[in-house]
């Protein structure tokens, strides 16, 4: 199985940029999600395909793709953006993975 | 409205056997792609397994297969998650979640249950 690699933590001030990657070495040949997840609640899908973002997610959140790397971007940072994040990739065969997960703490 | 509900906390000892569900709403259950996230105390998410409501195509993550068995029953639009001797270790929240469409491993899990707490402890 293979693993998808985020950093622990990433802090940033309100109306900052964060960015969160995601690196795996599948990530060239498979789709990647992102998922928020907040103290005490389920996770939510926040970015899917990559790229796109559900109906009823903010525009500040954004998703890119570059080789081994995805990049979950939050534009104009709020304070109720403090939370978990992870990315998830899968593929045809049906093996699943989730990433190592980052706090994203609101300074 | 789109929903997956989960049955309820619980507490066991180790040895005892346990079975959760997660019933789902508000659309055709049959065909989607239904599985299952432990997340221990403070810790990430893990993928255990998955389950086509259709057919009962099954697939299991290699860490957890022949640890505990995922089901679903069709006709009442409910999947299960049991384990016929649990152990300290699996002390977790267990979360079901769907597959937005398409086959296996191809879409996101764009929907999550609440999630049922399982505390083993003697």
């Amino acid at each position: 199985s293979y693993e998808l690699t985020q950093p622990p933590s990433v802090s940033v001030s309100p109306g900052q940029t964060a960015r969160i990657t995601c690196s795996g070495d599948a990530l060239p040949k498979q789709y990647a999600y992102w998922y928020q997840q907040k103290p005490g609640q389920a996770p939510v899908l926040v970015i899917y395909k990559d790229t796109e973002r559900p109906s009823g997610i903010p525009e500040r959140f954004s998703g890119s793709s570059s080789g081994t790397t995805v990049t979950l971007t939050i534009s104009g940072v709020q304070a109720e953006d403090e939370a978990d994040y992870y990315c998830q990739s899968a593929d045809s065969s049906g093996t699943y993975v989730f990433g190592t997960g980052t706090k994203v703490t609101v300074l | 409205e789109v929903q997956l509900v989960q049955s309820g906390a619980e507490v066991k000892k180790p040895g005892e056997s346990l079975k959760i569900s997660c019933k789902g709403s508000g659309y055709n259950f049959s065909n989607y792609w239904i599985g299952w996230v432990r997340q221990m105390p403070g810790k990430g998410l893990e993928w255990m397994g998955i389950i086509y409501p259709g057919d009962s195509d099954t697939r299991y993550r290699p860490s957890f297969q022949g640890q505990v068995t995922i089901s679903a029953d069709k006709s009442i639009s409910t999947a299960y998650l049991q384990w016929s001797s649990l152990k300290a270790s699996d002390t977790a929240m267990y979360y079901c979640v769907r597959q937005s469409g398409g086959g296996i491993g191809t879409d996101a899990f764009d929907i999550w249950g609440q999630g049922t707490m399982v505390t083993v402890s003697s």
